[in-house]
């Protein structure tokens, strides 16, 4: 597996607060993405990162916001948490073809 | 817009059962397809992969998929399910840019002893 954590692993916020999940590497993947796994959807791309400082929508992109200032580092923010954003959110890297996927963070927003 | 589809939700076995799990993904053009396997509160592992060349691709622990470009499938196989394959099955379809990947909404196999 390539060197992919995330942090935290968990976290329990409430209504309204911002929150950030960090996702790290250490494979010097060009690609990083988020995702957000819910039962009955399968995985859900939320960002993509295609290089420093590069980054697109994906699919379910609505209150969340990404950053990626260095090639190991991919930033998650949810601008102001809703119950909808209770999920677990996988961070993913690659090069051309296939990702790889760090261990995820379960985030409950009460 | 890509979409993949896996129409057996949940499957049930018994062990030695022979297992295959379907996926149908629509894209008319070049695809890169995959399975991913999800255990139990783990995160998603590579089964297999398919770029170009033999249709029937191997991966690991004995599982193996056939690539049917007439009926946009990708089907997963495994000759004799073990218990240990219990787990969560994904296929994907990257077809764009970035090496997106777009994912069908998962099979949970459950293998019984």
């Amino acid at each position: 597996d390539a060197g992919i954590t995330q942090s935290p692993r968990h976290k329990v916020t409430e209504t309204g607060t911002p929150v950030t999940l960090r996702c790290h590497q250490t494979e010097n993947h060009r690609y990083m993405y988020w995702y957000r796994q819910d039962p009955g959807h399968g995985l859900r791309l939320i960002h993509y990162s295609y290089g420093v400082k590069d980054t697109d929508k994906g699919e379910v992109s609505d209150g969340y916001s990404v950053s990626r200032s260095k090639t190991e580092d991919f930033l998650l923010t949810l601008e102001s948490a809703t119950s909808s954003q209770t999920s677990v959110y996988f961070c993913a890297t690659g090069n051309e073809g296939e990702q790889y996927f760090g261990p995820g963070t379960r985030l409950t927003v009460t | 817009a890509q979409s993949v589809s896996q129409h057996n939700h949940h499957v049930i076995l018994s062990e030695a059962a022979s297992l295959e799990l379907g996926c149908n993904y629509s894209y008319g053009g070049t695809v890169n397809l995959f399975w991913y396997v999800q255990y139990p509160g783990q995160h998603l592992q590579l089964l297999l992969k398919y770029f170009s060349g033999d249709p029937l691709v191997k991966g690991i622990k004995g599982f193996e998929a056939e690539f049917i470009k007439s009926k946009f499938s990708f089907n997963l196989r495994k000759p004799s399910v073990q218990w240990s394959d219990t787990a969560e099955y994904f296929c994907a379809v990257n077809a764009g840019t970035a090496s997106k990947l777009t994912f069908g909404t998962g099979t949970r196999l459950q293998v019984t002893l």
